[in-house]
């Protein structure tokens, strides 16, 4: 089955840390590129970070560059986001998504940032 | 940093009626746009990229169109299902966006 499923999202503090995984099955993973997006509650969909599919180059929103970083392992079929130095108002529902247009999307995975 | 302007950002209509939803770029994106369907609680789902290219196993009661800075989703014969928040993004360059969203609902 194509499928892409979150995990690792939870509580953490302020200026606390977390990572995020993505499991990816059912496709050639490597051969994509992939997405974070994130929705706060009750609010749209924000874009966060990208990476290629070889994982050489990485994209990242204003908002998270400089804590946020995106990996992958092609060998694990494993998309990452190590998140740092976490905010408030980083507190949302992450999902990874396939390719340049997200077309594949995963269930998202829950991050509240509060002390 | 391009911008994505959805309108209206909210609507309703009945079942059976034709909605057109409207996304204007604040720069030329040619045709790197997608469309995506969210309802409550749920991840988005793909419905067009490429500006008008059906995702695969989307109804074709959905479809897309435009280019350059003006785009538009339309969605004919609406059902109760169709209920949902509809977003545009463009992937033209990064960092890529998404419009604000438009909440249809069917009366």
């Amino acid at each position: 089955e194509v499928q892409l499923v979150e995990s690792g999202g939870d509580l953490a503090q302020p200026g606390g840390s977390l990572r995020l995984s993505c499991a990816a099955s059912g496709f050639t993973f490597s051969s994509y590129a992939m997405n974070w997006v994130r929705q706060a509650p009750g609010k749209g969909l924000e874009w966060v970070s990208s990476i290629t599919s070889g994982g050489g180059s990485t994209y990242y929103a204003d908002s998270v560059k400089g804590r946020f970083t995106i990996s992958r392992d092609n060998s694990k079929n494993t998309l990452n986001l190590q998140m740092n130095n976490l905010r408030a108002e980083d507190t949302a529902v992450y999902y990874c998504a396939k390719r340049g247009y997200s077309d594949l999307w995963g269930r998202g995975t829950l991050v509240t940032v509060s002390s | 940093d391009i911008q994505m302007t959805q309108s209206p950002s909210s609507l309703s209509a009945s079942v059976g009626d034709r909605v057109t939803i409207t996304c204007r770029a604040s720069q030329d994106i040619t045709n790197y746009l997608a469309w995506f369907q969210q309802k409550p609680g749920k991840a988005p789902k793909s419905l067009i990229y490429g500006s008008s290219t059906l995702q695969s196993g989307v109804p074709s009661k959905f479809s897309g169109s435009g280019s350059g800075t003006d785009f538009t989703l339309t969605i004919s014969s609406l059902q109760p299902e169709d209920s949902a928040t509809y977003y545009c993004q463009h992937y033209n360059s990064y960092p890529f966006t998404f419009g604000q969203g438009t909440k249809l609902e069917i009366k």
